[in-house]
């Protein structure tokens, strides 16, 4: 039982290049989301999505984007990196909304240099 | 949209000791959910305790157990018999019952957190 994966765990990028960010769970859950995680400003929602082929923009979702292909799957992309992106990245997943509790991949350290 | 606030930065406890820490939050919503999730140096965010705001009866897990004033808006942890491996940063957390597919909406807002030192 993996529970949430999240592939890579870290990554240094050029600023401008581009990457994406995998999320994987297998607990057949219907709503997943991307965090991104600084020091001294907690989790900070980016975006979410409540089921397969939705997305919704979440605190901060400017240079970023998602997709949701596949209901086990959430995608997070980064078109054109600067170094305001580096951060560590959490993507989670739950059953529903707030009476299941989210379950968090290990997160994914980047750098953008 | 909702707000979480931590005033506490840092805290550090002797083991065996008991701590509580601080969590207030702001929202017009009557039905949501409250969290404390622990983060410790692995990184890995693990959820401690979770409270429906419809229910008066404090959640307790173990050595934690929360103090939930719905009133005031308030929502604090106490760690009894502090053990080295709570050494942690932890996170309150809010979240509104209905998430509905709104660009904008915030399902789960977390509180900048608490940096906890169990010391020996």
């Amino acid at each position: 039982n993996a529970g949430v994966t999240q592939t890579p765990k870290f990554r240094v990028l050029k600023t401008g290049q581009s990457m994406t960010l995998l999320c994987a769970q297998d607990m057949n859950h219907e709503y997943m989301y991307w965090y991104r995680q600084d020091p001294g400003m907690g989790l900070r929602l980016i975006h979410y999505s409540v089921g397969e082929g939705t997305t919704a923009k979440g605190e901060v979702p400017d240079g970023y984007n998602v997709s949701r292909l596949k209901k086990q799957n959430f995608l997070l992309g980064l078109e054109s990196a600067a170094p305001s992106q580096t951060s560590v990245y959490f993507c989670a997943s739950s059953y529903r909304g707030g009476e299941s509790p989210l379950h968090f991949g290990n997160g994914t350290r980047l750098t953008v240099t | 949209a909702q707000t979480v606030t931590q005033s506490q930065p840092e805290m550090s406890v002797q083991e065996a000791e008991t701590v509580t820490l601080s969590c207030t939050y702001d929202t017009s919503e009557n039905n949501y959910y409250l969290f404390w999730y622990k983060q410790p140096p692995s990184r890995q965010m693990i959820l401690v305790i979770r409270q429906e705001a419809y229910k008066q009866q404090n959640a307790t897990e173990n050595r934690f157990s929360v103090n939930f004033q719905k009133a005031a808006k308030s929502f604090s942890l106490k760690i009894s018999d502090s053990q080295l491996g709570d050494t942690a940063m932890y996170f309150c957390a809010f979240m509104k019952h209905d998430l509905v597919l709104d660009s904008g909406n915030t399902p789960l807002v977390f509180g900048k957190g608490t940096r906890l030192s169990v010391i020996a």
